[in-house]
């Protein structure tokens, strides 16, 4: 199992532009989940989905939107980024025993 | 809603000192608490988790935590520090049918000196 997977690892974008993070679980899970971690902030709930086809607001989820097709894929997507956006992402997917598996995280700066 | 507050920010301990990191939660409801460590530059990782069974749950690398409902804590504790303990520890919280849905605390950096 490859467990939790993102990409890109590192992303640079100006102001204005658009992206997607991807993030994918070979798992089953059906919670996924995604954070930003910025510095003495710990990580922060930007959208989570509790099954394909069901998604939720987090903590901040201004500027970011996300869908859910499939079980295995939870994209984030970013519309026109901000310098507040700067950040690293993580993805995590958890089951029903409700622990989190997290990604490898990427690292995202706006300019 | 749910919270977590982790006191103190930084925490240093010398090498095979007891450590101790506190985690407070607020929640109306029962909780599930969690403690995860991240390394630098990586992911996070699980080191135990509280789902209303024992009070006092065991984890991995020596680490344990107990959960205090009188209190509403769940502190982190080690006897004897390591070296290769200093990282970034996460408390976390969660209810019942809320499983991607984790309220994180701020962080404590754990730094263990020789």
């Amino acid at each position: 199992n490859a467990g939790v997977t993102q990409t890109p690892k590192f992303q640079v974008l100006k102001t204005g532009q658009s992206m997607t993070l991807q993030c994918a679980q070979d798992m089953n899970h059906e919670y996924m989940s995604w954070y930003r971690q910025d510095p003495g902030m710990g990580l922060r709930l930007i959208h989570y989905s509790v099954g394909a086809g069901i998604t939720d607001q987090g903590e901040v989820p201004n500027g970011y939107n996300v869908s859910r097709s499939t079980t295995e894929d939870f994209p984030l997507r970013l519309l026109s980024a901000a310098p507040s956006q700067t950040s690293v992402y993580f993805c995590a997917s958890s089951s029903h025993t409700y622990e989190q598996y997290f990604g490898p995280g990427t690292r995202l700066t706006v300019t | 809603a749910q919270s977590v507050t982790q006191l103190g920010s930084h925490v240093s301990v010398s090498e095979g000192a007891l450590v101790l990191l506190r985690c407070n939660y607020s929640s109306s409801v029962p909780p599930y608490l969690f403690w995860y460590v991240q390394y630098p530059n990586q992911g996070l990782q699980l080191l135990l988790k509280y789902t209303s069974a024992a009070t006092l749950v065991k984890g991995i690398n020596g680490f344990e935590a107990e959960f205090k409902k009188s209190e509403t804590s769940f502190h982190l504790t080690k006897p004897s520090a390591h070296m290769s303990d200093a990282a970034e520890y996460f408390c976390a919280v969660t209810i019942y049918n809320q499983g991607g849905k984790l309220i994180f605390g701020q962080g404590t950096e754990l730094s263990v000196k020789p």
